[in-house]
């Protein structure tokens, strides 16, 4: 696609439900991302993928919080039981062959607004 | 560990001025590049200039340019000629080359401008 694509753009579910956020990031892009952006607060690294293998799971808040690749291409990130803490802007973006050793640009999505109540 | 610190929270200029805003970082790494992002309203990221840090000349992208203090650890961002559309959130992010395969921009807390008519 022409640019990063994240679905639902937003999603209002109960604290205790479980949630699935879609990434489908630009074609050709083997590097993909996915960040948190808490209302006020930057963005919180969370899991880092190339190709279908995520070298980087650090960022995951907990063992609630899941992420896969499949296809090197389409990104699924799961919270499940879901906390009030959750409600947050969660961002993925992508890029060519990964963001070093050349800088190469990562391209954002336009995110999806979870809010848990 | 890497942390980058932008000290305005907020800041608001006049349409057709020039405005700066401040980035502080901090790092033992000699290698490593630094990146503006703007996020409008809409929430997209995107790219406003990057910099190497091997490299000693300041980027520019036509209105944005950038004072790059290497020893000083700071990383400014000066927008020329402001423009209306230039209102939204900056991001100031720093990113070391991979070390065990992990990829990881780090975010400041951003600095709301608005451009005033």
């Amino acid at each position: 696609g022409a640019g990063v694509s994240q679905s639902p753009s937003n999603k209002v579910t109960e604290k205790g439900k479980d949630v699935e956020l879609r990434c489908d990031p630009i074609s050709g892009h083997t590097a993909l991302y996915w960040y948190r952006q808490s209302l006020g607060q930057g963005l919180e690294f969370l899991i880092y993928f190339q190709g279908n293998s995520a070298p980087d799971k650090s960022g995951l808040p907990s063992d609630r919080f899941s992420a896969e690749r499949t296809g090197g291409s389409v990104s699924t990130l799961t919270i499940q039981r879901t906390q009030q803490e959750d409600s947050a802007v969660y961002l993925c973006a992508s890029s060519l062959y990964g963001l070093s050793p050349s800088g190469n640009t990562i391209y954002f999505g336009e995110g999806s607004w979870l809010t848990v109540v | 560990a890497q942390t980058v610190t932008q000290s305005q929270p907020e800041m608001s200029v006049q349409e057709a001025e020039t405005v700066t805003l401040s980035c502080t970082y901090d790092t033992s790494e000699n290698n490593y590049y630094l990146f503006w992002y703007k996020q409008p309203p809409s929430r997209q990221m995107i790219l406003v200039i990057r910099q190497e840090a091997y490299k000693q000349q300041n980027a520019t992208e036509n209105r944005f340019s950038v004072n790059f203090q290497k020893a000083a650890k700071s990383f400014s961002l000066k927008i020329s000629d402001s423009q209306l559309g230039d209102t939204a959130m900056y991001f100031c992010a720093f990113l070391v080359p991979p070390q065990g395969g992990s990829e990881k921009l780090v975010f400041g807390k951003g600095t709301k401008l608005t451009v005033n008519p």
